[in-house]
This record gives structure tokens, sequence and C-alpha cells, in this order.
């Protein structure tokens, strides 16, 4: 079981908006820790999108966006295309380790 | 660029030690911190414990016990040995350089995973 929570599925048509959240505690985002997302295509290495809650890394169209609010957080992919499939990762500081969220997995109808 | 390129043995027997080395090319590699994370067939990521700078570690608590990871920075690599495995340990591991902003800490670069299987 995961210490922050995602929703294990979403999907979408393409050219629509989709968001996954990620919930954590009082112990973690509640504390100030801020959260990341990762992209993992099949058989790769997962990859940086959001850090910071909302700075996207290098290279990452703006249509993905990350916001934070208290417990909680949520990436929004906005013009969803079909090479956005993939699984999505939430990560976060709780006490003293790293933790990730269960993975969500985007699927473009 | 930074590049992080890992190996070690694919197939480790039960009750015996995996034992997986990470090289890192370019960037600084006494300024960071270096993490080990693994991800099992079909699950999620997990973080599996971390050295920094001053050789110092940070474990996962639940793989405390069996865990031991170091570096070398005459060679800028950096190690992880889990004692007494079982197939709960199988999975792709991963090498990954944790950066920092304000409080957050991520993980921008990752080696190429390797995927271990624990076997008789």
């Amino acid at each position: 079981q995961s210490v922050l929570t995602q929703p294990p599925s979403v999907s979408g048509a393409p050219g629509q908006k989709v968001t996954i959240s990620c919930t954590g505690s009082s112990s973690n985002l509640g504390t100030g820790y801020g959260v990341q997302w990762y992209q993992q295509l099949p058989g790769t290495a997962p990859k940086l999108l959001i850090y910071a809650n909302s700075y996207r890394s290098s290279g990452v169209p703006d249509r993905f966006s990350g916001s934070k609010s208290g417990t909680s957080a949520s990436l929004a992919i906005t013009g969803l295309q079909a090479e956005d499939e993939a699984d999505y990762y939430c990560q976060s500081y709780d006490t003293g380790r790293i933790v990730f969220g269960g993975g969500t997995k985007l699927t473009v109808l | 660029q930074v590049q992080l390129q890992q190996w070690g043995a694919g197939l480790v027997k039960p009750s015996e030690t995996l034992s997986l080395t990470c090289a890192v090319y370019g960037g600084s590699f006494s300024g960071n911190n270096w993490s080990w994370i693994r991800q099992p067939p079909g699950k999620g990521l997990e973080w599996i414990g971390e050295v920094n700078h001053f050789g110092s570690t940070n474990y996962n608590p639940s793989l405390k016990s069996r865990l031991t990871i170091s570096m070398d920075t005459s060679k800028n690599q950096f190690s992880l040995n889990l004692s007494s495995v079982t197939a709960a340990d199988t999975a792709v591991y991963y090498c990954a350089r944790e950066d920092s902003k304000e409080e957050s800490y991520f993980y921008l670069y990752w080696g190429q995973g390797i995927l271990v299987t624990v076997s008789s």
C-alpha cells in the first residue's frame, strides 16, 4: 500500500483534458514537501515531468501542469495525445524517506 | 550531460546477496545524493535508499536490515547490496541522482534499469 494515493487508471479522448490526483497526508504533502510527477513508458525508466509542485522539467510540453493544495496534488494534461498513454507516478518526501504513489495508467481512447 | 550506467547480476539465488553498481558520467559526483529505486514486474516504484556526498546513508525502513549502499568517489560509482533475497525482491532496479529545489527532492537522471530475478 503506497503512502501517496493515486487512481489506478484514467482515460480521455485525444484533445481532451485529464487530471490525475495524488493524495497524501500531514506527514508528507501536508508538511510542505513538494510533489513531483513522472511519466513511464513501457520498458523505460521514469521521466521527470514536474518538480517542486509546478515546475516543468526541461523539454516537457506546457500541456503538462502540476499543482498542490494542502495534502493533495494533481497533474493536468491538456490537448491529450496518443503519445501521452503511459503510467504516471507522483512522488514526495515523508519522515526521512522518498515516497511514491502507486501509479496511474492513462489510456488515450 | 549526466549519464548513469548500471550493471550487476541479473539472476540471484534465494538467500544470496544482490549486488549492483552504478557509474556516473558528467556532472558533480561528490556534490549530490545518489539513490536506488526498484519496480517489481507490473507494479509501482519503491525507493530503496540513498548515499550522500559524505558517504552517509538513508535506507527504506522496510529493507534496512538487509541493505548496504556505498560509494566510491575515486571511480564516480555507487553500489547496492541487498542480502538474503527472496522472490519478493525480483524487480527492475534503477540508480538515480537526487536533485533538490526548495523543499522538493526529485530524480531527473536515471540509469537504464536492470531486471534482477531471484530464482533457484
